[in-house]
């Protein structure tokens, strides 16, 4: 595919369920970004891979929210425990190297707790 | 929270009206980009202005970077059915180096046929 894949689109957990959300950013992009997005309000940053490492992780909300990166391509972004308050839709973007460069976003996966 | 502001939040016109959104920030920027997202879509990349001044054209939309890089602004001459969603500034990491884009809040674009 030549877009950001982003799965699962919509995804419903009860409170205090863990949750799983993966991207698959566009091949060869060294860039990765992780962005919450809650209704009416622009993308927050959560944070920021350049390869495999986590060069940023400050947006992070709570120490329940983690994400990795181990090979460099896919990401996935756990969230523990989830509250309401997670609720959003989390969007990934990617882009081709690091520093004023596009990013291509996915369609994001968006999360609803009850 | 947000560290530039994005006016109107909201605007409506009638299609063939102009429209115009401001970005504004208390710090000086290295960059800026600005990003379009259609209802239930997702933010799709539109430009990048880097110098101080800067001006570039895309068909109808013009996009201007103020002289102090505190400033952006995006202007679309004679608005059309296709130009409705939220238009999005967003300057690169306000932190020297820093990757992350920093969203404004937006200015949701409507439009009346």
């Amino acid at each position: 595919g030549a877009g950001v894949s982003q799965s699962p689109r919509y995804k419903v957990a009860k409170r205090g369920q863990d949750v799983a959300l993966r991207c698959d950013p566009i091949s060869g992009h060294v860039s990765l970004f992780w962005y919450q997005q809650a209704l009416g309000q622009g993308p927050e940053f959560l944070t920021y891979f350049q390869n495999e490492a986590q060069l940023d992780k400050s947006g992070l909300p709570s120490d329940r929210f983690f994400a990795e990166r181990p090979e460099g391509s896919v990401s996935t972004l756990k969230i523990q425990r989830t509250q309401q308050e997670d609720s959003a839709v989390y969007l990934c973007a990617s882009s081709q190297y690091r520093g004023r460069q596009p990013q291509h976003f996915g369609d994001g996966t968006r999360l609803s707790i009850l | 929270g947000q560290q530039v502001m994005q006016i109107p939040q909201y605007q409506h016109v009638q299609e063939g009206e102009d429209f115009t959104t401001y970005c504004n920030s208390s710090t000086t920027l290295s960059n800026i980009q600005w990003y379009k997202q259609r209802p239930g879509g997702h933010p799709v990349f539109l430009i990048q202005l880097v110098k101080s001044g800067e001006v570039k054209k895309q068909k109808r939309l013009t996009f201007q970077f103020g002289e102090a890089k505190k400033n952006s602004s995006l202007h679309i001459t004679a608005t059309q059915t296709t130009d409705v969603g939220t238009y999005f500034c967003a300057p690169e990491g306000l932190i020297q180096g820093a990757q992350k884009l920093v969203f404004g809040q937006g200015t949701r674009l409507t439009i009346n046929p």
